[in-house]
């Protein structure tokens, strides 16, 4: 049974430092073809995908946020981290994290989520 | 960036069929994913690869994809139905590799 949780402040001061993590289980990211990614949804509006992290350690970013995101992995402690620099109140949002098992056919699809974490930063 | 439109609400009776548009440049060429989210609640996917299910899904929900145009269908609509439906497509071509539509509430009626 694969999960994912997701954990971090859920208040953070505008030009502080996000640092969000996911812990899984019923898998592991040393599995080639597995993958975990961080996707956000501002209250009342889209997902948006923020980075990912793969079995190889191949990471990917947004564009438009790269200059602020880190992600990292610790395989031993089934944990992908995401740190955000430089918050803003536009940060503010629901945190998702999502596996992605690219298998055989490279699938690029989300099959399992976190529950997701709201994050606000005050104006 | 690749763009994904869809029509911001789908209104459809109960027992009636709801399709939901997810349109994109050439979006026929890519696969194309579907996640329901009900209010407080994480995304689920509910089509893979255009039309393909994963388990526990029910038949009601299906995908097609041509052209300019992926559409979701929801046959035999029920009330539990009632969420938003996003499309995402992976798109090595954009800055954005992992791309989201725009949503689309389907409010039963």
């Amino acid at each position: 049974q694969v999960t994912l949780r997701e954990s971090g402040p859920a208040l953070v001061k505008p030009t502080q430092t996000l640092t969000l993590t996911c812990t899984f289980s019923g898998f592991s990211l040393s599995t080639s073809g597995m993958c975990v990614s961080w996707v956000r949804q501002p209250p009342g509006k889209a997902l948006e995908w923020l980075a990912v992290i793969d079995w190889d350690d191949d990471k990917y970013y947004s564009a438009s946020l790269m200059t602020r995101l880190t992600i990292s992995k610790d395989t031993s402690k089934n944990q992908v981290v995401l740190t955000m620099t430089n918050m803003d109140p536009v940060d503010t949002a629901t945190y998702f994290c999502a596996r992605i098992n690219e298998g055989a056919s490279g699938s690029t699809q989300f099959d399992h989520w976190g529950q997701g974490t709201l994050v606000t930063v005050p104006s | 960036s690749y763009v994904l439109t869809q029509p911001p609400s789908v209104s459809v009776a109960p027992g009636q069929t709801a399709r939901i548009t997810c349109g994109g440049n050439n979006i026929g060429s890519k696969s194309v994913h579907w996640y329901q989210q009900k209010p407080g609640q994480a995304p689920v996917l509910v089509v893979y690869d255009d039309s393909d299910r994963p388990s526990g899904i029910p038949e009601r929900f299906s995908g097609s994809n041509s052209g300019n145009t992926a559409t979701l269908t929801i046959s035999r609509v029920e009330a539990g139905d009632e969420a938003d439906y996003y499309c995402q497509v992976w798109d090595s071509g954009s800055d954005h590799f992992y791309v989201f539509g725009t949503g689309t509430k389907v409010t039963v009626l």
